[in-house]
């Protein structure tokens, strides 16, 4: 089945390291997107990519870093310089032809130790 | 640019009754797509229904609706015959086809299912 696949579900970073989120997908889709979710909060976009060795900042990307080397992965690095990781992360991915659905991953969830 | 507004924060729904969840949009491009998603509790975004904003017809699927009032810029999901399983955390988002792809996400509506 097509789909896309976050790892780790779960995530824990000590004080000073970087950590990766990785969210990989086989719907041969063209765009990718990293968002984040505080509790009880909306998803705010972190970056997105649309087509490979090519992505821009959102509204958010301050402390964060992506890269797009294959169509099928789009791993984000959460940097010792994001001072409030701790959130939901869920990567999407969808067509860039008309107006259709993102898919979303299962997400992780980031915590410091 | 692009905005949702989703004004109920929470709602509460008796079980069997149908809900009405309120979206409204702002946008200036004239070709965009409406969308609502469900979120329970364990996180995933699962996608419920789509409008386009050239479609004359409100969306359907399955006990969902999506009351499209273009005039109005608004968007209302509608459940009918509510079930447990439907408590969640719902989000209104729309893409705009000129908007390189992104989607604009509402802050959402926790709806609580009473039995």
């Amino acid at each position: 089945d097509g789909g896309i696949t976050q790892s780790p579900k779960y995530l824990f970073r000590k004080e000073g390291q970087n950590v990766t989120l990785s969210c990989e997908q086989n719907l041969n889709h063209d765009a990718m997107y990293w968002y984040r979710q505080d509790p009880g909060q909306g998803l705010r976009l972190i970056y997105y990519s649309q087509i490979v060795n090519d992505f821009q900042k959102g509204d958010i990307a301050e402390g964060y870093s992506v890269s797009r080397e294959k169509k099928e992965s789009f791993p984000l690095t959460v940097t010792s310089a994001q001072k409030n990781p701790t959130a939901f992360y869920l990567c999407a991915s969808s067509t860039m032809t008309g107006p259709q659905p993102q898919h979303f991953g299962d997400g992780t969830r980031l915590s410091i130790l | 640019a692009q905005k949702i507004t989703q004004t109920q924060p929470g709602m509460f729904v008796q079980e069997k009754e149908a809900v009405t969840l309120d979206c409204t949009y702002d946008t200036s491009d004239p070709s965009y797509g409406l969308f609502w998603y469900k979120q329970p509790s364990s996180g995933e975004m699962i996608f419920l229904i789509y409008q386009g904003s050239y479609d004359q017809q409100n969306a359907t699927e399955g006990r969902y609706s999506l009351n499209f009032q273009k005039a109005r810029k608004s968007a209302n999901l509608v459940i009918s015959a509510s079930q447990l399983g439907d408590s969640a955390m719902y989000f209104c988002a729309m893409r705009a086809t000129t908007n390189a792809g992104k989607s604009t996400f509402g802050d959402g509506t926790t709806l609580t299912v009473k039995p």
